[in-house]
């Protein structure tokens, strides 16, 4: 079983239509992140987060701690938002090295 | 925000001949710098860490000889894929970030092809 693990893999959607990605995780972390490759194969970084609740935009991360879990929701999608978004944690303390969930391949259709 | 370039930004060539990828961090120094092999439709997969100044430390099943990784300066670290093969054929990201700061700041990606 993967030290990360994301749901769904693939998810199609509506335009405008409210997108949660869910991460679950096993392992004791000190930070996760949620990034986004673009299918050129760039990856942007979107949160960092080792606690609560962060929003950028359209975007929203949430983290619990006791429950091993993250969410990654985007309001009012659009197509340019089609792309894989991976979750990825610094494993225990002091880890600087990612250890990456298998993507969610995301398409917003108009 | 923190800005990695990655150089060539793709690539195709000859089996037997070596090719080197730059990774460089624009507007910050970074003290570690990852390497990364994606294939298609899969994670990333972590080939090896460099700190500035010392030596890379590689990931397990990753061949130090094969994929020579160097990172001079603050700023720049370099891999060369040596005497490339088909199999070699992938998509390499490098990423950097500071001194005990997590956040990884990606550069945009090697797309390599060897024929």
């Amino acid at each position: 079983k993967n030290e990360v693990e994301q749901s769904p893999q693939n998810l199609t959607a509506q335009e405008g239509e409210f997108i949660t990605i869910n991460c679950s995780y096993s392992v004791g972390i000190s930070a996760l992140h949620w990034l986004q490759q673009h299918p050129g194969g760039g990856i942007v970084s979107l949160f960092m987060l080792s606690s609560g609740k962060k929003k950028h935009g359209r975007l929203i991360a949430t983290i619990n701690i006791q429950e091993k879990h993250s969410s990654l929701h985007i309001t009012a999608s659009h197509p340019r938002d089609s792309a894989v978004y991976i979750c990825a944690v610094n494993r225990g303390q002091g880890a600087q090295k990612l250890v990456f969930g298998q993507g969610t391949r995301l398409t917003i259709n108009p | 925000g923190a800005v990695v370039s990655q150089h060539p930004s793709w690539v195709i060539c000859k089996s037997g001949t070596s090719v080197k990828i730059e990774c460089r961090s624009l507007d910050f120094q970074a003290t570690t710098m990852f390497w990364y092999r994606q294939f298609p439709k899969q994670s990333l997969m972590l080939m090896a860490t460099s700190n500035e100044g010392s030596k890379a430390t590689y990931e397990q099943g990753v061949e130090k000889d094969k994929f020579l990784i160097n990172h001079a300066s603050l700023t720049l670290s370099t891999l060369t894929v040596t005497s490339a093969h088909p199999e070699d054929s992938s998509f390499y990201i490098c990423s950097a970030s500071t001194f005990s700061y997590n956040e990884q700041f990606f550069g945009p990606g090697t797309r390599l092809t060897v024929l």
